[in-house]
C-alpha cells in the first residue's frame, strides 16, 4: 500500500522568510511518481511539480525549490522568501508504476499562511 | 486550451434527493478521477476512470453514489438518497494516461450543500 505522510498540518511565517514543506512517502514499487500541488483559497488545485523516482536531481523554479531524496523517502518543497500569494494549502502526492498503485495517494496538505 | 470544468459550481440540495455532478475532462485525457473534499480536510478519492471503465470502485462511500463516463469524455456522478454527510466539495480531474509520469489536471469542483 502506498501512503504519503505531511506531518505539518500548518505553517504560519511572516513575509520574506523561507519555508520548507515536508513530504515522506512509502510504496513497494520500483518506479513511481511524485507531486506537488497548490490549492489558494479560491479552491482550485494546481500542478506545480512532478518527479520520478530515476531522478534524484533536485529541482530549482523561481522561488521555489524541490529536494528529492530516496534514501529518506522525502521530497520536501522549499519557498524561499515567501510572499503573501504563496498562502495556500500544498499538497504532496504519489503514484505507483505498477497497477495496483496507479491511483495516487495524496497526503493530507500542508497549509501555508504568510502574514505580511 | 480548456482546462477540466465542472457543472453546476454550487449545488444546494434537500436531504432525500438525488443529484447528478459532471465533469468535462481535458480532450484527449484517458484518465478521469472523483474526488471529495470535506471542508478544511484533504482529498478523498471515490472513483477513477480508464477511457469508459471503472477498475476500481472501492472508493465511493456508499451504494448511493455511482459514477458513468461516456465517449471518453464527459462524466457524472450521482448521489442518490442525499445525506446531511454528503455535503462537500466535489472534485474532478483528469490525466492523460491513468499510469505513467502524468500529473492530474483538476476542476474548479462542485460545492454541494445538503439541508
Amino acid at each position: 500500500a502506498q501512503k504519503v505522510t505531511q506531518a505539518q498540518t500548518e505553517i504560519s511565517v511572516v513575509e520574506k522568510e523561507d519555508v520548507t514543506l515536508d513530504c515522506v512517502y512509502e510504496t513497494r514499487d520500483t518506479t513511481y511518481y511524485l507531486f506537488w500541488y497548490k490549492q489558494p483559497p479560491s479552491g482550485e488545485l494546481v500542478f506545480l511539480i512532478r518527479r520520478n523516482s530515476f531522478d534524484e536531481q533536485n529541482e530549482i523554479s523561481g522561488r521555489y525549490s524541490w529536494n528529492f531524496q530516496k534514501s529518506t523517502s522525502s521530497f520536501n518543497f522549499t519557498i524561499t522568501a515567501s510572499q503573501v500569494v504563496d498562502s495556500a494549502v500544498y499538497f504532496c502526492a504519489l503514484r505507483g508504476g505498477s497497477g495496483g498503485s496507479y491511483i495516487p495517494t495524496f497526503g493530507r496538505g500542508t497549509s501555508l499562511i504568510v502574514h505580511p | 486550451g480548456a482546462g477540466v470544468s465542472q457543472s453546476p459550481s454550487n449545488k444546494v440540495t434537500e436531504k432525500g434527493k438525488d443529484v447528478e455532478l459532471r465533469c468535462d475532462p481535458i480532450s484527449g485525457h484517458t484518465a478521469l478521477y472523483w474526488y471529495r473534499q470535506r471542508l478544511g480536510q484533504g482529498l478523498e478519492f471515490l472513483i477513477y476512470f480508464q477511457g469508459n471503465s471503472a477498475p476500481d470502485k472501492s472508493g465511493l462511500p456508499s451504494d448511493r453514489f455511482s459514477a458513468e463516463r461516456t465517449g471518453e469524455s464527459v462524466s457524472t456522478l450521482t448521489i442518490q438518497r442525499t445525506q446531511q454527510e454528503d455535503s462537500a466539495v466535489y472534485l474532478c480531474a483528469s490525466s492523460l494516461m491513468y499510469s505513467g509520469p502524468y500529473e492530474q489536471y483538476f476542476g474548479p469542483g462542485t460545492r454541494l450543500t445538503v439541508t
